[in-house]
């Protein structure tokens, strides 16, 4: 049990669907991140919220918009994606994104597939 | 650039052996460094954190070492056991800005 919930686990979709990644976490931190992970490749910071206000984008495609509802909810809504696209997509949480010495705990991933 | 090389990419060794794993970096000034461990199918898991100070540091079967002088960090496994199977990745946080730059990873699999 990591505390940190991410849904679904596995997703496959065309390139001109629209789905949604949903990250939940019950550990009362407020800042939360949505990482890129390709096989072989270092983990890539997509967004990050601290009190539900995005502080970071690293200069991520629009066709990935994420929403911050509150501190224990992320999600990440996908449209019109590319092949390229296809890796796991991992949700973590911590108590503050500018605090050094925190650790992020991380949730189990979706395995993003795009056909 | 800020950059954290791990080596070696994968690794496979017999259950019972040591193993070490290396993480050199770039990243300057330096915060903290610390190593997580990703089960297959699974989210990274903090093992430990070492800080400017610190040279070594256990988690059980764990040791962790930091030379901040040569930027050199190693994760030693000892008496490996079969759930150690997973990827070793290494982090490091700057102080400028606060970022964390990833490692890709040390895939390790032990094996009876």
């Amino acid at each position: 049990e990591t505390g940190v919930t991410q849904t679904p686990r596995h997703l496959v979709m065309g390139m001109t669907n629209k789905k949604s990644l949903k990250c939940e976490q019950h550990l009362g931190h407020n800042a939360m991140y949505w990482y890129k992970q390709s096989a072989k490749k270092p983990l890539e910071l997509m967004f990050v919220y601290n009190f539900k206000e995005q502080t970071e984008n690293n200069s991520v495609p629009s066709r990935f918009s994420p929403e911050c509802p509150n501190s224990s909810h992320l999600f990440l809504h996908l449209h019109t994606l590319q092949p390229e696209d296809s890796a796991l997509y991992l949700c973590a949480s911590s108590q503050l994104s500018l605090i050094p010495n925190q650790p992020q705990h991380f949730g189990d991933g979706t395995r993003l597939s795009i056909l | 650039k800020n950059q954290v090389e791990q080596s070696p990419q994968s690794l496979i060794i017999l259950e019972g052996k040591n193993c070490t794993l290396q993480c050199n970096y770039t990243v300057s000034p330096f915060s903290n460094l610390r190593w997580y461990k990703q089960d297959t199918g699974r989210g990274p898991v903090s093992l430990t954190i070492m800080t400017f100070s610190e040279n070594t540091k256990s988690n059980g079967r764990y040791t962790a070492t930091l030379d901040a002088d040569t930027k050199q960090s190693s994760l030693h496994i000892t008496a490996s056991q079969l759930s150690d199977s997973a990827s070793y990745i290494c982090v490091v946080r700057g102080v400028y800005g606060n970022k964390l730059v990833f490692g890709a990873g040390t895939i390790l699999r032990v094996k009876s």
